[in-house]
């Protein structure tokens, strides 16, 4: 079996921050892990993912993301939050220990103040 | 590419009544998805399709029909309406190679019943 848990339902930064959304996964086989980012009124576009290449990966929009295997965690770094990364972010898991459907966290949303 | 393309992109229906959604891609992928998202609960599976004439119920089914016409189209049809399905669906699709599942996701329909 898979699961996400995303700590934090709400996050608010000042402009100009460091963001972190925290991400912890259970998967008892190596996994496969992705952020995906909605902005409002959007769909789900894809922010990076992990597949055991390189465990720090980066993604789009300067966010990158360390697996760390001991901790089961793929938590979301931005070193400097601008205004437009205001949106929602899901954390996703998907692994041959559950179906190949992807389990997604239930969301956090990024708030950044000026 | 225009990716994945839902319609309607916003529907209001009295309880009762029936309508579908249409969903296309056009990347070639094997399967495909209908999520609904609703506030603080993320995203939950109504049904996926992993290959062009085959079907499976996800999480939250009841109420819902689905139908992958081809390879590239899947509808999700409401027979009738009732207020607890007032939410903002999502199609998306992805090439399935053995665990990994990356999506990609349309714009959404918001649909409301009254």
């Amino acid at each position: 079996a898979q699961s996400v848990t995303q700590l934090g339902s709400h996050v608010s930064v000042s402009e100009g921050a460091l963001v972190l959304l925290r991400c912890n996964y259970s998967s008892s086989v190596p996994p496969y892990l992705f952020w995906y980012v909605q902005y409002p009124n959007q769909g789900l576009q894809l922010l990076l993912k992990y597949t055991s290449a390189a465990t720090l990966v980066k993604g789009i929009n300067g966010f990158e993301a360390e697996f760390k295997k001991s901790e089961t965690s793929f938590h979301l770094t931005k070193p400097s939050a601008h205004m437009s990364d205001a949106a929602e972010y899901f954390c996703a898991v998907s692994s041959s220990g559950g179906s190949y459907i992807p389990t997604f966290g239930r969301g956090t949303s990024l708030i950044v103040h000026p | 590419n225009a990716g994945v393309t839902q319609t309607p992109k916003f529907q209001v229906l009295k309880t009762g009544q029936s309508m579908t959604l249409q969903c296309a891609q056009d990347m070639n992928h094997n399967s495909m998805y209908w999520y609904r998202q609703d506030p603080g609960m993320g995203l939950r599976l109504i049904y996926y399709s992993a290959s062009e004439g085959t079907t499976d119920k996800g999480e939250v089914p009841n109420g819902y029909n689905v139908s992958r016409l081809n390879k590239r189209e899947f509808s999700l049809r409401l027979e009738s309406a009732a207020p607890s399905q007032t939410s903002v669906y999502f199609c998306a699709s992805s090439w399935t190679s053995g665990s990994y599942n990356e999506q990609f996701f349309g714009p959404g329909t918001r649909l409301t019943v009254l």
